[in-house]
C-alpha cells in the first residue's frame, strides 16, 4: 500500500535559516504530492502540491520538486521566518480510484527570533 | 466562501457513552473526507462520501463508527460506544470533484478525549 515517511521531528532554527524538511513515499504508479500545514490552534492548509513528476509546487517561499527517480517531494525554504513555526505533513494521494490522502507523521518546526 | 465547519471542537466523554461529531463542508464540494490523528501520530483516513453515499470505508476501524452524510451536505460520525483509543483529534474535508490530485480543504478538527 502507500506510504510516506517524513523526518522526525522537532526541528528548531534561528529566524533566516534555510530549511529542509525530508518527505519519501511509497506508491504504485503516479501519485499526487502535498504538503499541508497546521499553525498553531488552527486546522490544515495546503501549503503546495505537486501532480506529476518534475513538477515544483511553491507557494509563501516554500518550494518542493516531485522527484519520481528518488520517490521523495522534499520541503524547502530560503529563509525561514517566525511565522514559519508549525507542524508540516507530507501526504500523497493515488493516480487510480482511492482519492483519499496518506499522509506522514508530521514534523514540528520551531523558528527562534 | 465559508471554508471547512465543524462542531464540536472539543468533547470530553466518558468511556461507553456517545458522541457525535458534526462536519459542514464547502458549499457544492461533493467529495467528503473523515480522518484522525491519534496520540501525536499521522493522520489517518476513515471514509470517503460522494455526495450521500459512501465511496471508501476501508479506514474505518470498526463498527463502533457510523458515519453518515443525509443529503449529501453536511455529515455526522458517531462513536458509540466511545472507547479510551478513541481519543484524538478528528479531521473533516471536502474537495469538488475534478481529476486526481485536487485539493482537499479541511476544518479545525474536533479533539476527542474519552477517559
Amino acid at each position: 500500500g502507500n506510504s510516506v515517511t517524513q523526518m522526525e521531528g522537532p526541528v528548531t532554527l534561528s529566524e533566516e535559516a534555510f530549511l529542509t524538511i525530508n518527505c519519501t513515499y511509497t506508491a504504485t504508479g503516479y501519485p499526487s504530492l502535498f504538503w499541508y500545514v497546521q499553525y498553531p490552534g488552527e486546522g490544515l492548509q495546503l501549503l503546495l502540491k505537486a501532480t506529476k513528476a518534475d513538477d515544483k509546487g511553491s507557494n509563501k517561499g516554500f518550494e518542493a520538486t516531485y522527484r519520481k527517480e528518488t520517490t521523495s517531494f522534499h520541503l524547502e525554504k530560503g529563509s525561514v521566518q517566525v511565522s514559519d513555526s508549525a507542524v508540516y505533513f507530507c501526504a500523497l494521494s493515488g493516480d487510480t480510484g482511492r482519492r483519499a490522502l496518506t499522509f506522514g507523521s508530521g514534523t514540528r518546526l520551531q523558528v527562534q527570533p | 466562501e465559508a471554508g471547512v465547519t465543524q462542531f464540536p471542537s472539543h468533547s470530553v466523554i466518558e468511556k461507553g457513552q456517545t458522541v457525535t461529531l458534526r462536519c459542514d463542508p464547502i458549499s457544492g464540494h461533493d467529495n467528503l473526507y473523515w480522518y484522525r490523528r491519534v496520540m501525536g501520530k499521522e493522520i489517518k483516513f476513515l471514509l470517503h462520501f460522494v455526495k450521500e453515499s459512501k465511496q471508501d470505508e476501508s479506514g474505518m476501524p470498526n463498527n463502533r463508527f457510523l458515519a453518515e452524510r443525509t443529503g449529501g451536505t453536511y455529515s455526522t460520525l458517531k462513536v458509540q460506544p466511545a472507547e479510551l483509543e478513541d481519543s484524538g483529534v478528528y479531521f473533516c474535508a471536502s474537495s469538488k470533484q475534478g481529476p486526481r490530485g485536487e485539493t482537499q480543504y479541511f476544518g479545525p478538527g474536533t479533539r476527542l478525549l474519552v477517559l
